[in-house]
């Protein structure tokens, strides 16, 4: 059974386009992140959830909009999307919100915006 | 805020070489410090970690190596074998009691392993 599954692995799509990415976790953690790794595989974390409250907002742009409807799932909804958003989106979990604890991440869904 | 520095960027060895690869980091309060190795097509995968009241932690070939007050920290593969070609990130934070911690990564390094 995989721990952290997203959908879908692989999204091309024009600019201008709205889209979104899905996340499960079967691992019953608390906490739930999206991070963004760019062409030079740097990560970057974007939004974190514990027990569906936002804890982190990072920069990000405002057509980026996360959703958690329950503890075991968080979505990435992307508006009007830029050339810049190419990317490859990674949901992870973890059991708290503490910064020590372990990340397990999902296999990464990569957005090509043409 | 905290920014974690990796290098090199890629370090291609033979196999059965050892590989290290080193880290800084900015803010001394940070006390937790993972090694996450992503395979490729894969998310990244926590390998080993140490917190700052250890100096070094070993797990079979790899180990971890922390100078707080140097503010480095390095990771050690003995042995290198094919399967240990992976992009290795190394990360930092600190504990909050009362709000939330952020994991911040280096720029990762892609180890190759020539057989």
């Amino acid at each position: 059974d995989t721990a952290v599954s997203q959908t879908p692995k692989y999204l091309v799509t024009q600019m201008g386009n709205d889209k979104s990415i899905k996340c499960e976790q079967n691992l019953g953690h608390d906490t739930m992140y999206w991070y963004k790794q760019d062409s030079k595989k740097f990560l970057k974390i974007m939004f974190s959830y514990n027990n569906k409250e936002l804890i982190i907002n990072e920069t990000v742009p405002n057509r980026f909009s996360p959703k958690s409807p329950d503890k075991a799932h968080l979505n990435l909804h992307i508006n009007s999307l830029e050339l810049g958003d190419s990317a490859v989106y990674f949901c992870a979990s973890s059991p708290g919100w503490q910064a020590n604890e372990k990340l397990f991440f999902g296999s990464g869904t990569q957005l090509s915006v043409l | 805020g905290e920014n974690v520095e990796q290098h090199p960027s890629t370090l291609s060895v033979q196999e059965g070489d050892s590989a290290v690869i080193k880290c800084t980091y900015s803010d001394s309060a940070s006390n937790y410090f993972p090694w996450y190795k992503q395979e490729l097509g894969k998310g990244p995968q926590l390998i080993i970690d140490i917190r700052s009241n250890v100096g070094e932690k070993k797990d079979q070939r790899i180990a971890v190596t922390l100078n707080k007050t140097a503010k480095h920290f390095s990771l050690h593969i003995t042995e290198t074998q094919p399967e240990d070609s992976a992009v290795y990130f190394c990360a930092a934070s600190k504990d909050k009691v009362s709000n939330t911690g952020k994991l911040i990564f280096g720029q990762g390094t892609t180890l190759q392993v020539k057989p």
